[in-house]
């Protein structure tokens, strides 16, 4: 199993371009959610989804759309990078917020 | 919404000595909690977690925590600290759908 498959590993952007960070758990998981990494402030939550067709907003949703049309995939769109996004980001999956989660190999996204 | 304070942000042990990593949460009821460990480099892979029943929870590579109602604590413990146990150590929190991270503390482990 390859488990949770983030592409592309390392990013980086010019302020104010588009992208999509890509996420696919293999493990059918209803749960999938994306974070985001500083220095200092450990992980903080930016969507969630449930489910397929289901997502919700984190603890810093602010810049970024998320869509779930599959179980097995859960992007996440940077409508316009800023250098506030430069980031490592990790996309995990579980089969709810109360098991365990299992998290990609991160994704270092830098914006100049 | 519940949060999740790890108080020291690194801290340095001798190889082979003991390790204590704190962890308070804020939580009304019973807590589902988890530490999780991050190497250089990598995405972060669970060590223990605790829903209920026995207090002290036995987790990979040795370590084990201890669930503490009365001091809102879930601190991380290893008897004897090897080399390869530095990295950077996360708890966390379940709050309804979301799971809410510490800071983390960057463990160091001198020879």
């Amino acid at each position: 199993n390859a488990g949770v498959t983030q592409t592309p590993k390392f990013q980086v952007l010019k302020t104010g371009q588009s992208m999509t960070l890509q996420c696919a758990q293999d493990m059918n998981h209803e749960y999938m959610s994306w974070y985001r990494q500083d220095p200092g402030m450990g992980l903080r939550l930016i969507h969630y989804s449930v489910g397929a067709g289901i997502t919700d907003q984190g603890e810093v949703p602010n810049g970024y759309n998320v869509s779930r049309s599959t179980t097995e995939d859960f992007p996440l769109r940077l409508l316009s990078a800023a250098p506030s996004q430069t980031s490592v980001y990790f996309c995990a999956s579980s089969y709810s917020s109360r098991y365990e989660a299992f998290f990609g190999q991160g994704t270092r996204l830098t914006v100049v | 919404a519940q949060s999740v304070t790890q108080p020291d942000i690194h801290i340095t042990v001798s190889e082979g000595a003991s390790l204590e990593l704190r962890c308070n949460y804020s939580y009304g009821a019973t807590p589902y909690l988890f530490w999780y460990v991050q190497s250089p480099g990598q995405g972060l892979q669970l060590l223990l977690k605790y829903f209920s029943g026995d207090t002290l929870v036995q987790g990979i590579k040795g370590f084990e925590a201890e669930f503490k109602r009365s001091q809102s604590s879930f601190n991380l413990r290893k008897p004897s600290v090897h080399w390869s146990d530095a990295a950077e150590y996360f708890c966390a929190v379940v709050d309804g759908n979301k799971l809410v991270f510490g800071a983390g503390t960057i463990l160091r482990v001198k020879s």
